[in-house]
């Protein structure tokens, strides 16, 4: 597609429930990054990919949280057994090949609430 | 843990006028991008200055870095209505593991 595509944009889910967040990153876009994004604050690194592989994971909170690309193309972040500070808006982006110098295109989020 | 530090938090200004804002950051970097992101919507990259140069503009907009002091300012000219929203400096570098490290934002207000 044109752009990143998220889904869900919203998710409500109860505590103790696990959530599947998706990323459709732009065709042929080499590197995938998720952020979460505290309202008022700044974006959070959590995991990226180059293709399939996972480089950094150093952001992920807990081992709650997992990332994976199998096919180097859509990613899914998962949470297990959610708590209520899960709560926050889940940002993806992508951008054309692993070196620097790209600006990240980014998704318009998943806006995860655990109640 | 937040590599850029934005300053000031909030700024509000009346349309027409310019809007400047800074960024800090501790480690070295390969390069310092500004992304805006309006009200609840998702970040759209402005502009992204290497570490080897010095200034840089897009449009109404001019960016500059300072490596020797670890910072960088984003200048919006004539501001109008349209430009509100949270301005934030990101950076990646060898040091941060080559991902991009966002500030925590400067909210700009620009009153018609």
């Amino acid at each position: 597609g044109a752009g990143v595509s998220q889904s869900p944009r919203y998710k409500v889910t109860k505590r103790g429930q696990d959530v599947a967040l998706r990323c459709d990153p732009i065709s042929g876009h080499v590197s995938l990054y998720w952020y979460r994004q505290a309202l008022g604050q700044g974006p959070e690194f959590l995991t990226y990919f180059n293709y399939e592989a996972q480089q950094d994971k150093s952001g992920l909170p807990n081992d709650r949280f997992s990332a994976e690309r199998p096919e180097g193309s859509i990613s899914t972040l998962t949470i297990q057994r959610t708590e209520q500070r899960d709560s926050a808006m889940y940002r993806c982006a992508s951008s054309p090949q692993a070196l620097d110098g790209y600006g990240y295109t980014f998704g318009s989020g998943t806006r995860l609430t655990v109640v | 843990s937040q590599q850029g530090e934005e300053d000031p938090q909030a700024l509000s200004i009346q349309e027409g006028e310019n809007a400047t804002m800074n960024c800090s950051y501790k480690t070295s970097i390969n390069n310092l991008q500004w992304y805006r992101q309006n009200s609840g919507r998702g970040l759209v990259h402005l502009i992204l200055i290497r570490s080897n140069e010095r200034e840089k503009h897009s449009g109404r907009l001019r960016v500059t870095l300072d490596t020797s002091k670890k910072s960088s300012s984003l200048l919006i000219t004539a501001s109008r209505a349209a430009d509100t929203a949270s301005y934030f400096c990101a950076t990646d570098g060898w040091a941060a593991g080559n991902k991009l490290t966002f500030g925590g934002g400067t909210r700009v207000l620009v009153k018609p």
